[in-house]
This record gives C-alpha cells, sequence and structure tokens, in this order.
C-alpha cells in the first residue's frame, strides 16, 4: 500500500463549479499537510499548509484534514479556467525532513 | 525574482554521458532539497541538504547519484553514466531550515536521455 493515494482523474467541471479534491494515507505520524499546483512543465506551487486535523481557509480554497479517517481535502469555490492544473497532495511526520507526495489529480476547469 | 532557481530547464544527454543539474535556493533559504518526478508517478524525495553537508539521502539511488551544496555557488545534483531510466524532471526546493518551514519549489530541469 502506497502511503499516500490520490485518484489521478482526470476531473472536469464547468467554471464556477465547487471542485473538491481528496488523499488518503497510511502513516499516522504524518502531521504537516500540503496542497500544491503545478502547471504543465512547471514546478509545485504551495497552495495550502495545515498542522495537524481542522480546517484552513484562504480565499477560494479551502484545506481540510482529517486524522482520524487520514483523509485530506482540497475544496475550490468559484472555480476558474486558470485553476485547470494537476493539484498535488503532500505530508510529512514531525521528525522527518521528506515531503511525501500523492501522484497529482488533473483538473480541468471549462469555460 | 528571488525564487528557487534551477538551471538548465532541459538537458539532454547520451547513454553514459555525465547529467549536472544546478538550484540556487530562494534568497535568504540554506535548505535545499532534490525531488524526481517520472512519467505518471509523483514526486519523489532524493536528498536534503544544508550548506556543506548532508543531511539526508535516503530517496537518492546507491550508485551514479550525488549531490552537493558548497559554501559558496549552488546545490548541483549530478548523476553519471545516465541510463534511459533517469530521464524524468528534477525538482529542487527550499526552505529557511526550520523543520516546519514551507517548501518552495523551482522550476525544474527536466532531463532526457537518448
Amino acid at each position: 500500500q502506497k502511503e499516500v493515494e490520490q485518484d489521478p482523474g482526470p476531473l472536469s467541471v464547468p467554471e464556477g463549479a465547487i471542485v473538491s479534491l481528496n488523499c488518503t494515507y497510511s502513516n499516522s505520524a504524518f502531521q504537516y499537510f500540503m496542497w500544491y499546483r503545478q502547471y504543465s512543465r512547471k514546478g509545485p506551487e504551495l497552495l495550502m499548509y495545515t498542522y495537524s486535523s481542522g480546517n484552513k481557509e484562504d480565499g477560494r480554497f479551502t484545506a481540510q484534514v482529517d486524522k482520524s479517517s487520514k483523509y485530506i481535502s482540497l475544496f475550490i469555490r468559484d472555480s476558474q479556467p486558470s485553476d485547470s492544473a494537476t493539484y498535488l497532495c503532500a505530508m510529512r511526520s514531525n521528525s522527518g525532513y521528506a515531503l511525501n507526495f500523492g501522484k497529482g489529480t488533473s483538473l480541468l476547469v471549462t469555460p | 525574482n528571488a525564487g528557487v532557481m534551477q538551471n538548465p530547464r532541459h538537458l539532454v544527454r547520451r547513454r553514459g554521458q555525465e547529467a549536472r543539474l544546478r538550484c540556487s535556493p530562494m534568497k535568504g533559504h540554506s535548505h535545499v532539497y532534490w525531488y524526481r518526478q517520472l512519467p505518471e508517478e509523483g514526486l519523489k524525495f532524493m536528498v536534503y541538504l544544508q550548506k556543506e553537508n548532508i543531511i539526508d539521502e535516503s530517496g537518492m539511488p546507491k550508485e551514479r547519484f550525488s549531490a552537493e551544496f558548497p559554501k559558496e555557488g549552488p546545490s548541483i545534483l549530478r548523476i553519471q553514466q545516465v541510463v534511459r531510466g533517469d530521464s524524468a524532471a528534477y525538482f529542487c526546493a527550499s526552505s529557511g531550515g526550520l523543520i516546519n518551514e514551507k517548501l518552495f519549489f523551482g522550476s525544474g530541469t527536466q532531463l532526457s536521455v537518448l
């Protein structure tokens, strides 16, 4: 079993829709959870950064962490064509240096 | 733009040649991480370096791969005697060094081995 599982999609939604992206993980030691956005042929760009369980909101983006279920989510409200990208979840423990990434979910927002 | 700078953006090598990938961290950052992204795969951690020190190289292949971050100059990821399986995007990230600090990534080097 991979440590971090993420549905690769592709996910296609109309402009203005609410998008839900998620990851599951198996390592209960993970404490830091991140979402990165990656455009084609570019490096990952940090979107959301959370510690332990709970919700965090930043503009149109909301990140949720449910450690009891080992499940994290990213919600995008009022999605825009410019949100079309691959979204990567990443996580690590308190003691580890390495980020453990999901494979990424490809999102297409159509006008 | 004081972001993480990687060069070259694209590198083509023939089998058996050496590849050198460079990374200059974000201004004020002294910690560098290298990740590899294979087609259809997620980003995989390779190595974590501070100035003149390798802190964690648990993700580095045992042979042909090495990394350094000298006191002066960029971090270098070196791949000797490249093989086709080394073809991938190699990303560098930097941080200020505290355990909970965020990582910021460069645009990557796409290595193609012919």
